[in-house]
Formats: structure tokens, C-alpha cells, sequence
């Protein structure tokens, strides 16, 4: 079963540091983009960021309500994705979900054209930042 | 940054309802568009990507259409699951940007 379980939500006040896990199952981790999204309170879904692959150098993508503050991660030998958020917010409190991106390819004369989503989420954790 | 606009925010529709949901782009992304079904308590789920295709296991009923930068998604015939929140995301860019979501709810 494919299958992503997050982990190390909790409370942090304001200015503190907390790591957020994804553990991935059931599928080839390593050949996957992953993303992270967020969901205050009673809100909409806010894009948080991206890690592609070790065919793409692992190179990573941030949203930039968190570039600086935030650091997106992968073990791919553990199956896992992490983030690291420093320097936390109250703004930061949501549902922290990762995703598994899946692509869809179409080859045309002028080359491939790829198009994303998230395919499999994890049921989130949650981080409140509250003094 | 692509800002990605629904309407209407929410929407009241009986079971049978032809329901349909608009999205925005502010500027062209061809056909880089997902939409997402949410319920209370649950992670999203995705219904439809690059702007028309059904993903697997997704009932016939939702369906997608659109490209550059007006979509739209189609509920045929609503059933009672489909009450949720439906969220348009593109992918043509990063930030890859929701829209702000649509609550459908029953009348």
C-alpha cells in the first residue's frame, strides 16, 4: 500500500525550531519529487515547497513566506522527507502535509512536456506556534 | 507569483445538482492546472490533472476543462460524498499556487 505517515508536529513558541518527518511505503521513494503544504486553521491549502529527485541533483523550491526559515530534506536510504523549520511563527501554526508528486508525460516534436500534482498526501501534522 | 482565483467561494446545491466550479489564472499556464477534493478532517485528494484528466479511481461525474487561464470543474450529477471543498492548483510554475478554495454544501 503506498502510504505517507508525518510526524513531530507539536507546540513551539514563536522564534523556536521543530522538524517535521514523512515517512514513505509502497512506492520507489528515491524516483519521486516530494512536496510539503500547509493548512492554517479554517483555511485553504498553502504550498510550502518542493525536493526533486537525485536524478536533479535533490535540488529544492520554497514558497517565500518561508525561504530563508525553512529547509526541505530527504533520506532516500530511510524512505524519508523532513523539514526543518527554524525561526517560527505564529503565521507557521497549520496541518503540515507531504505529497508525493506524480507526472504525467506527453512526448511531442518539441520535446516532452511534464505535468505535476500530488498524487498520494500523508493525513498531516500538526504545529502551533503559540508563546 | 501565479494567483490562482476561484469562484464562487461557496456554493449550496441539492444531491442531482449539475455543479460547476471556476478557476483563474493571472497569467497563461496552458493546461497546468489540479484540482483537489477535501473533506473535514481529511488530507486533499486529487480528482484531475493537467487540466482534464480524470485520476485513477475518480467517479466519471467530475470532469475538467480549460486552458490559458480560465477552468472550470464539473460535477454531473452531485452525490452526497461530493460535499467538500474543491481547491484548483497550477503547476505551471513554483510557487505551485492554490486557488482559494470552493465549499459546496447541501441546500
Amino acid at each position: 500500500e503506498v502510504q505517507l505517515v508525518e510526524s513531530g508536529g507539536g507546540l513551539v513558541q514563536p522564534g523556536g525550531s521543530l522538524r517535521l518527518s514523512c515517512a514513505a511505503s509502497g512506492f520507489t521513494f528515491s524516483d519521486q519529487y516530494m512536496d510539503w503544504v500547509r493548512q492554517a486553521p479554517g483555511k485553504g491549502l498553502e504550498w510550502v515547497g518542493l525536493t526533486r529527485n537525485k536524478a536533479n541533483s535533490y535540488t529544492t523550491e520554497y514558497a517565500a513566506s518561508v525561504k530563508g526559515r525553512f529547509t526541505i530534506s530527504r533520506d532516500d536510504s530511510k524512505n524519508s522527507l523532513y523539514l526543518q523549520m527554524n525561526s517560527l511563527k505564529t503565521e507557521d501554526t497549520a496541518v503540515y502535509y507531504c505529497g508525493r508528486v506524480g507526472y504525467y508525460v506527453i512526448s511531442g516534436y518539441y520535446g516532452a512536456t511534464h505535468y505535476y500534482y500530488m498524487d498520494v498526501w500523508g493525513k498531516g501534522t500538526t504545529v502551533t506556534v503559540s508563546s | 507569483d501565479i494567483q490562482m482565483t476561484q469562484s464562487p467561494s461557496s456554493l449550496s446545491a441539492s444531491v442531482g445538482d449539475r455543479v460547476t466550479i471556476t478557476c483563474r489564472a493571472s497569467q497563461s499556464i496552458s493546461n497546468y492546472l489540479n484540482w483537489y477534493q477535501q473533506k473535514p478532517g481529511n488530507a486533499p485528494n486529487l480528482l484531475i490533472y493537467a487540466a482534464s484528466t480524470l485520476q485513477s479511481g475518480v467517479p466519471s461525474r467530475f470532469s475538467g476543462s480549460g486552458s490559458g487561464t480560465d477552468f472550470t470543474l464539473t460535477i454531473s450529477s452531485l452525490q452526497p460524498e461530493d460535499f467538500a471543498t474543491y481547491y484548483c492548483q497550477q503547476s505551471y510554475s513554483v510557487p505551485r499556487t492554490f486557488g482559494q478554495g470552493t465549499k459546496v454544501e447541501i441546500k
